[in-house]
């Protein structure tokens, strides 16, 4: 009963330093967002993917990049660490459906810091 | 612009002691609106989706409504273990991706 699987669950880095957190759902889910979540500033969405083969930016970006491997898989890749970047990132999945909401259901987190 | 905004930021209860969260919401077609809890170093967990205004659902000592222009999540003779941030967000029509997020009232309960 996994769920959303998010690794490494902490990590540190060095300014310039470049680094992939992967994450993999097993709810069969088609879209799959990546969150960063900031004291004060809530969740917010950095990418998502609606569909295996398809990515989009959210509200930040920038510093970024994603890749949806397969239907299972979403990482996101910080090719140039900065410490603007330090945050907690939440890797989250959903059914994707034209009808009523679609409830996201969120990995366990993974803490970043970049000195 | 779409905008939730929750309050207060921060409640402390007594164990026992009922009150009521508030998030107020501005969509452009509201799809569903979100209830999660989150506890210190975890992933927001899933609460209640609701979708029109006039709905009510209920878990526990937990019950959440929803009106045109905001959802309380109210809380009945809460526990210390009810102890957590609670998270609202909202999904608009414009956007299956668009789920905005407010940032949150954390929820201290007192033996």
């Amino acid at each position: 009963n996994a769920g959303v699987t998010q690794t490494p669950k902490f990590q540190v880095l060095k300014t310039g330093q470049s680094m992939t957190l992967q994450c993999a759902q097993d709810m069969n889910h088609n879209s799959m967002y990546w969150y960063r979540q900031d004291p004060g500033m809530g969740l917010r969405l950095i990418y998502y993917s609606a569909s295996e083969g398809t990515t989009d930016k959210g509200e930040v970006p920038n510093g970024y990049n994603v890749s949806r491997l397969n239907k299972r898989e979403f990482s996101l890749r910080l090719e140039s660490a900065a410490p603007s970047q330090t945050s907690v990132y939440f890797c989250a999945s959903s059914v994707t459906g034209t009808g009523s909401g679609n409830t996201i259901y969120f990995g366990e987190g993974s803490w970043l810091t970049v000195v | 612009e779409d905008q939730v905004t929750q309050s207060p930021e921060a409640l402390r209860l007594q164990e026992g002691e009922s009150s009521s969260l508030n998030c107020s919401y501005t969509v452009s077609g509201l799809r569903g609106l979100f209830w999660y809890r989150q506890d210190p170093g975890k992933g927001p967990e899933f609460l209640f989706t609701l979708y029109s205004a006039g709905e009510e659902k209920e878990k526990e000592r937990l019950k959440a409504t929803l009106t045109k222009k905001e959802s309380f999540l109210h809380i009945t003779a809460p526990k210390p273990e009810d102890s957590a941030t609670y998270l609202c967000a909202v999904q608009a029509y414009s956007s299956a991706s668009k789920i905005i997020f407010g940032s949150g009232t954390r929820l201290s309960i007192r033996p």
